[in-house]
């Protein structure tokens, strides 16, 4: 399996304009997470789906922030109109109910740079 | 509500030196408890994990046991390497499947 995959790994804009984050659960998972992670603030759970339905999006910093699961095998995050303080690496993360005991994988981040 | 505190770093240790990270939390119930590793430029991997009291978890040389009466889950090696040098997330899992993460610890081992 290639693990979580996320694209595009690096995403430098300006601030003002959109910017949609992608992820690619592992297969046969049914739960995915979106993280936040800055130095100052450290590692932010932002939402969760269980199977494609949002669970719980009380992390989501504010209305700019939206998060979809359309299928099992793909969601986004994305953020408009961005701001400087939306750089951070956001990183996706999912895990299966019925196996590995709920360990979370992770992919390798998008780091966003919003200028 | 549910919440793990960690040992604020960075930790810096020679190699071949002895390693503790503290990690206490406060739940309700029997969580299970887990340490991830994060290397420079990558997401979170899991290191370990113990899903009751008493439990040790152990990899790559690293262990932490499941201490009830202490609320605690320190990670411990014996003889550190430059190659563990990470940051060092400890976590419990609560009953909505979530991760209740501690704050993270910086390890930084000089040759």
């Amino acid at each position: 399996d290639a693990g979580v995959i996320q694209s595009p790994r690096h995403e430098v804009t300006e601030m003002g304009q959109e910017v949609t984050l992608r992820c690619k659960p592992i297969s046969g998972h049914d739960y995915l997470f979106w993280y936040r992670q800055t130095m100052m603030r450290g590692l932010e759970l932002l939402i969760y789906f269980n199977n494609n339905v949002p669970i719980d999006d009380s992390g989501m910093p504010e209305d700019r922030f939206s998060a979809k699961m359309p299928n099992a095998s793909f969601s986004t995050l994305k953020i408009q109109p961005s701001e400087p303080r939306d750089s951070a690496v956001y990183f996706c993360a999912s895990s299966s109910t019925v196996a590995n005991y709920n360990e979370q994988f992770f992919g390798p981040g998008t780091r966003l740079t919003v200028l | 509500g549910n919440s793990v505190t960690q040992m604020e770093g960075p930790v810096t240790l020679s190699e071949e030196a002895f390693l503790t990270i503290n990690c206490t939390y406060t739940a309700t119930g029997y969580p299970s408890l887990f340490w991830y590793v994060q290397y420079p430029g990558e997401g979170l991997q899991l290191l370990l994990k113990a899903t009751k009291a008493d439990d040790k978890g152990s990899n790559k040389g690293f262990e932490a046991t499941y201490r009830k009466e202490t609320t605690s889950f320190h990670l411990e090696k014996g003889s550190v390497q430059v190659s563990d040098s990470a940051v060092y997330f400890c976590a419990l899992k609560d009953s909505n499947y979530q991760l209740i993460w501690g704050a993270g610890t910086k390890l930084i081992i000089k040759p």
